[in-house]
């Protein structure tokens, strides 16, 4: 089983300011990766696909890069709506797995 | 639009059996996409239940494995989640999602809004 490890768990940032996540995989896992935001209340939305393909009405202030063990989600600018959990996924083979989260609080 | 919708008991005993459906409208259950059940436990993180590929055999979590039935009803355009001998670490928000071959790759580009399911006596 694939484990999927993100940092960090929680990151507090100001509008407009860059935000870097990250998501460890332990063993490579191609680019069968995604990531996905989750507000209080709410399901998953996916982001990104294929460690670097944004999904359909996803804003280009999100991208995510990496391939094999090590991936990277960043929010070039952020806007107050971005606050949320946000999750990685794999699915290089089965079982599938989510990553743990990382939270990000706007200030 | 692409719509899934769950459905079931909100409260299970321990020991009995978690059924839970998906309606899905706006695709047919039939077509190239994995239909897939994840949960999510209150205050906690996300994790995979299983997924079915049309008619094959549905793959599980390893450790919910013996507990867990996934199948799919093509008369109905809807797929279905049973999860037997249940506990209170059973106890989540469980969500059905679509595995969106063409549009991504196989990742859950659709969810359900999410039921919360107790096991309480």
């Amino acid at each position: 089983e694939v484990v999927l490890t993100q940092s960090p768990a929680a990151l507090s940032l100001s509008p407009g300011e860059r935000a870097t996540l990250s998501c460890r995989a332990s063993q490579s896992v191609a680019t069968f990766l995604a990531w996905y935001q989750q507000k209080p209340g709410q399901a998953p939305r996916l982001l990104i696909y294929g460690a670097a393909n944004r999904a359909t009405g996803v804003p280009a202030r999100f991208s995510g890069s990496g391939s094999g063990t090590d991936f990277t989600l960043s929010i070039s600018s952020l806007e107050p709506e971005d606050f949320g959990v946000y999750y990685c996924l794999h699915r290089r083979t089965w079982p599938l797995t989510f990553g743990q989260g990382t939270k990000v609080e706007i200030k | 639009q692409v719509q899934l919708q769950e459905s079931g008991p909100g409260l299970v005993k321990p020991s009995g059996t978690l059924s839970l459906t998906c309606a899905v409208s706006g695709v047919s259950i039939n077509s190239s996409n994995y239909w897939s059940w994840v949960r999510q436990p209150p205050g906690r993180g996300l994790e995979w239940i299983g997924e079915i590929f049309h008619n094959e055999s549905p793959h599980s979590k390893p450790s919910l494995q013996s507990r867990v039935t996934i199948s799919i009803d093509k008369s109905k355009n809807q797929f279905s989640l049973k999860l037997t001998s249940v506990t209170a670490a059973d106890t989540a928000v469980y969500y059905c999602a679509r595995g969106g071959v063409i549009a991504a790759a196989g990742f859950y580009d659709y969810w359900g809004q999410g039921l919360l399911v107790t096991v309480s006596s």
